[in-house]
């Protein structure tokens, strides 16, 4: 595998379903992304994992819970979701040098979720 | 705060032709990067082009390249000789240096080239 996977690409839940979301980057970065899209909205940032510590938690409801275990791993676990939160969740990562530093992130295919 | 403006939710483009997309930004930050990225049908966002702030020069990619008027605030991406396969979402986005993980992107436009 190369560059950022994510599983499952689609993924149709109840709203009383717990599942998660997978993301491995294998590009050697130390920062991770988890980001929502949905229609006609620009892409929302909902966490940011550096060096596996969390950095960003962007006012996302507690019904998402992220998981970064290493440096190469990141969970997005969803419990009680609304339909709403239906959506492509896009996981990226970078690597980040600190203050100044543009590094592009590279992106995951997405997983289409489906809240009914 | 930090905001990116694309206006155009919609481009046609003939193939073979250039095509301009637009984006603004807005920053209270002297430093600051600006990124492209391309959305086909698939999913998946991919790198185009990258400015620094400070970059004296416009950066260029192969048929990229990007418009930067920093006066203006604007960072418009140019496609060059544009193939079928240039047909996707484009989204423009930023990063200050102000010691935050956020990269701001913004709407998007959708790209159809004409054959």
């Amino acid at each position: 595998e190369t560059g950022v996977t994510q599983t499952p690409r689609h993924l149709v839940m109840g709203m009383t379903n717990k599942k998660s979301l997978k993301c491995e980057q294998h590009l050697g970065h130390n920062a991770m992304y988890w980001y929502k899209q949905s229609a006609k909205k620009p892409l929302e940032l909902m966490f940011v994992y550096s060096l596996e510590e969390r950095v960003e938690n962007n006012s996302v409801p507690s019904r998402f819970s992220p998981e970064c275990p290493n440096s190469s791993h990141l969970f997005l676990h969803l419990h009680t979701l609304q339909p709403e939160d239906s959506a492509l969740y896009l996981c990226a990562s970078s690597q980040d040098q600190g203050l100044g530093s543009y590094n592009e992130q590279f992106f995951g295919p997405g997983t289409r979720l489906t809240v009914l | 705060a930090q905001k990116i403006t694309q206006t155009q939710p919609g481009m046609f483009v003939q193939e073979k032709e250039a095509v301009t997309l637009d984006c603004t930004y807005d920053t209270s930050d002297p430093s600051y990067g600006l990124f492209w990225y391309k959305q086909p049908s698939s999913g998946e966002m991919i790198f185009l082009i990258y400015q620094g702030s400070y970059d004296q020069q416009n950066a260029t990619e192969g048929r990229y390249s990007l418009n930067f008027q920093k006066a203006r605030k604007s960072a418009n991406l140019v496609i060059s000789a544009s193939q079928l396969g240039d047909s996707a979402m484009y989204f423009c986005a930023m990063r200050e240096a102000s010691g935050t993980y956020k990269y701001i992107f913004g709407t998007g436009t959708r790209l159809k080239v004409l054959a």
